[in-house]
Formats: structure tokens, C-alpha cells, sequence
């Protein structure tokens, strides 16, 4: 199975301050039609998780664009611009290219 | 809109088989996409299990491969999760979502395996 390691696994912010998630693949999430099937998700406390961005880097309607994704291959990038306190939660990436779908151990958004 | 509302027991015995139902409004789900289960254990980790097509096909994660099922009543709009032989370890929180993407989740069922 393909294996997503996110970092930090805890992350402390100010509101207003920017912050970035990574998330390493142990194998390429380039799928031989072209795409990535890298995503981010959010889970609020006593939420189900949301998505966020699908496809490495495509906003979900509805979504801030305060949030941003980056990346190719085995490493990816989610960028919070500005975090507010509707931001706070644990994020997990997931990837949908290989079988079975997998996703990473999550990364908590605190508030320092 | 489209909403998917999970169901079931909240407690099953040790040995015993899960079943959860998902019912979907706001779509048809054999107009399109695919249809999983999925678990998150205390703590953090997330856990894709399986998923029914709109065709009809399904796909399991080979860690479950020989306890799961997962079925449909397309009258109904619904699908549904049984997992068999089930142990403590499968206690969870239980959600159905839409696509390889999972754009619409389910609120979640916790499910608590205990005798």
C-alpha cells in the first residue's frame, strides 16, 4: 500500500499567520491518464472531514482560497494563507492513484 | 443538496457481523461515481474500506478483503456496509462519502465493538 507521511503531525499557529502541511509519498501519485490524485481534507472537531482541494492543487467550491495545494510526484504541499480560528482541526491528505486509497496519520491545527 | 446520512448499531458483539446503511439524497447513486466506506479509529488514523460503483462493481481494501461486503438497494437510494467477524479493533467512527475525492461525507456512525 502506498504510504502518506504528514508533517508536522502537530502544528501551533496564530490567527493571521501562514502555515504549510506536507505530505511525502513512499511511491509517485502520477497516474498513467496524466493526473495526481492527491487530496486535503479538514476534520472540525465533532465534524466529518470536508474536502478541500482535490487533484493536487483544485479548490473545492465553496472552499477560502486562503487554502492552496502544491506539488508532483511523491511530495505535496497544503498552504493555509492567513489561518483563521474556523481553521482549526486536523488535516489529512489522501491519495486516490493507487489501490487501495490510503491516507496520511493527519496533522493538528492548534491554536498557540 | 446532496446529504448521506450513515446508520446502524451503535454496539456489536465480538464475532459478530456490522451492518451500516448509507441513504443518499440529492442524487441517484447509479447516475454516477463511486460510493465507499470509510473508518476512523481513535485517535487520528483514517482507514478507506471499499466501495460500490454506480454500475454496480465493487472494490475492497485487501485488508478487509474476507469480512466485507458491500451492497445496494438502488430502490431505496441506499447502500450498505457489512463487515463480519468483527474484534475490538473495529471499533470506529463509520462514514460513507462520494468519489475518489470524497466530496460529500456522511455525519458518521460510531461503532463500538464490545460483549
Amino acid at each position: 500500500d502506498v504510504v502518506l507521511t504528514q508533517t508536522p503531525p502537530t502544528l501551533s499557529a496564530t490567527i493571521g499567520q501562514s502555515v504549510s502541511i506536507s505530505c511525502r509519498s513512499s511511491q509517485s501519485l502520477l497516474h498513467s491518464n496524466g493526473n495526481t490524485y492527491l487530496n486535503w481534507l479538514l476534520q472540525r472537531p465533532g465534524q466529518p472531514p470536508q474536502l478541500l482541494i482535490y487533484l493536487v492543487s483544485r479548490l473545492e467550491s465553496g472552499v477560502p482560497n486562503r487554502f492552496s495545494g502544491s506539488g508532483s510526484g511523491t511530495d505535496f504541499t497544503l498552504k493555509i494563507s492567513g489561518v483563521e480560528a474556523e481553521d482549526l482541526g486536523v488535516y489529512y491528505c489522501v491519495q486516490s492513484t493507487h489501490a487501495p486509497r490510503t491516507f496520511g496519520g493527519g496533522t493538528k491545527l492548534e491554536l498557540k | 443538496e446532496i446529504q448521506l446520512q450513515e446508520s446502524g448499531p451503535g454496539l456489536v458483539k465480538p464475532s459478530q457481523s456490522l451492518s451500516l446503511t448509507c441513504s443518499v439524497t440529492g442524487y441517484t447513486i447509479t447516475s454516477g461515481y463511486d460510493w465507499s466506506w470509510i473508518r476512523k479509529f481513535p485517535g487520528n488514523k483514517m482507514e478507506w474500506m471499499g466501495y460500490i460503483s454506480y454500475s454496480g462493481s465493487t472494490n475492497y481494501n485487501p485488508s478487509l478483503k474476507s469480512r466485507i461486503s458491500i451492497t445496494r438497494d438502488t430502490s431505496k437510494n441506499q447502500f450498505f456496509l457489512q463487515l463480519n467477524s468483527v474484534t475490538t479493533e473495529d471499533t470506529a467512527t463509520y462514514y460513507c462519502a462520494r468519489k475518489y475525492y470524497f466530496d460529500y461525507w456522511g455525519q458518521g456512525v460510531m461503532v463500538t465493538v464490545s460483549s
